[in-house]
């Protein structure tokens, strides 16, 4: 069965620090993957997705990049944190046609 | 442009009652997928029902069920005999195209709440 990982689940950031979360699927080849970024209680905004390695899609621009190294790995960095970063990040992947399944998420705290 | 539009930030059902959560949506694309999520306060994301435009009868999967208007370009989620367990946030989402390159963006979300 499929499965993905995110992590941490928490994370507290200085202002001006690096960022890096990274996502894994299991269990599935060659996955779309997205990144997300919810506010407290807001929607879900698409940050970046990607169809394939090395292959990334910028939907916002802002402070934050990505990359995806392995075909199951999709890393989320930033060199220098803002207070406008905080918010809940989430991991997805999806087949073509397919629902997207979604990590269990990290929440940033930039302080 | 906004394409998804969820224009109840809040809704409050009666337990066992129906509950309609509205969404509508935006696109020129002919092949596309509408989605329904749930996110309970834990920030899980829960998948629950699928659409896809081509689809010629509406989706349902146990209690829920997606009422889809193609020709006015709404997708909601009916939720029959409303659960405690079903307060949470609602997320419809819509991805277009069916080739491999594809976008899934979410509207901003309905707040249920299922008085006891």
């Amino acid at each position: 069965s499929q499965t993905i990982h995110q992590w941490p689940a928490t994370l507290v950031q200085p202002v001006g620090s690096p960022l890096s979360l990274e996502c894994t699927v299991e269990g599935t080849s060659n996955p779309n993957l997205y990144w997300y970024r919810q506010a407290a209680g807001r929607g879900l905004q698409l940050l970046f997705y990607s169809v394939g390695i090395g292959q990334i899609s910028s939907e916002v621009p802002q402070n934050l990049s990505a990359s995806r190294p392995q075909d199951r790995q999709f890393i989320l960095s930033s060199k220098k944190l803002l207070l406008s970063d905080s918010g809940f990040y989430l991991c997805a992947w999806a087949l073509v046609g397919g629902e997207a399944f979604f990590g269990q998420g990290t929440r940033l705290t930039v302080v | 442009a906004q394409k998804i539009t969820q224009t109840q930030p809040g809704m409050f059902v009666q337990e066992k009652e129906a509950v309609t959560l509205d969404c509508t949506y935006d696109t020129s694309d002919p092949s596309y997928g509408l989605f329904w999520y749930k996110q309970p306060s834990s920030g899980e994301m829960i998948f629950l029902i699928y659409q896809g435009s081509y689809d010629q009868q509406n989706a349902t999967e146990g209690r829920y069920s997606l009422n889809f208007q193609k020709a006015r370009k709404s997708a909601n989620l009916v939720i029959s005999a409303s659960q405690l367990g079903d307060s949470a946030m609602y997320f419809c989402a819509m991805r277009e195209g069916m080739d491999s390159s594809y976008k899934l963006i979410f509207g901003s979300g309905t707040r249920l709440l299922v008085r006891p």
